[in-house]
């Protein structure tokens, strides 16, 4: 399994203002995969992240509110930009592990938009 | 409709007891299933997959696969109140992304 880790564990944002979430992971990884877990809900998938190509995004998900980076095979950022209230959640980045499709999980970041 | 559905609970089940999840899902097309246990203000973790018809065990866990009913199932055995957490179904969708339920809330009393 790989360990993530991810920073910021936890923030509390301004209405307006964006914030970059970094996710580092211990080995090379070809996909990272960031979700979004909003208040008593299931998790959501905002965008694949392949290391040299822009992200793919889900419906109802676009660049210009999350734009994601993937400079190398072990990190990504992404950021939640122009932040609203609606935006708090919790942001999942997760990696596969490569032979059945599983996905390992960061702790997540808990954003709260004031 | 919705990808993977589940019913959202609380399933309360008393310890020692056999605990049943349910987990329809809409793509015929879709090949791995999983199963993931969350622990309030955690991250998922893995518990179990499957990928073949029928039933696979490990400890007190067995997950069941119907594909033709597009139909999954996790059974805990002998329940403890620390198994008391929200267990997500996970199925594939192309590739490798997986798609989330909303998940089943599992109470586990003394």
């Amino acid at each position: 399994s790989a360990v993530i880790s991810q920073k910021p564990s936890r923030d509390i944002c301004q209405r307006g203002t964006s914030l970059t979430i970094q996710c580092q992971v211990d080995s090379q990884v070809t996909m990272m995969f960031w979700y979004r877990q909003q208040p008593g809900q299931s998790l959501t998938l905002i965008a694949t992240a392949n290391q040299g190509s822009e992200a793919t995004y889900e419906s109802g998900f676009v660049i210009d509110k999350f734009p994601i980076s993937r400079p190398n095979l072990t990190f990504s950022t992404l950021t939640v930009s122009n932040m609203s209230p609606e935006d708090s959640s919790i942001y999942l980045c997760s990696v596969d592990a490569g032979v059945t499709g599983e996905l390992f999980f960061g702790e997540g970041s808990r954003l709260t938009v004031l | 409709q919705k990808e993977v559905e589940q019913n959202s609970g609380p399933l309360s089940v008393p310890e020692g007891a056999i605990a049943s999840l349910n987990c329809t899902y809409s793509d015929r097309g879709s090949q791995s299933f999983f199963w993931y246990r969350q622990y309030s203000g955690k991250s998922p973790e893995l518990i179990m997959f499957i990928y073949s018809n029928g039933d696979k065990e490990d400890g007190r866990f067995t997950a069941q696969l119907n594909k033709a009913s597009q139909y999954v199932s996790l059974l805990i055995r002998d329940s403890q109140p620390s198994d008391s957490a929200t267990y997500l179904c996970a199925v594939t969708r192309g590739y490798n992304k997986l798609i989330f339920g909303a998940g089943t809330r599992l109470a586990v009393h003394p």
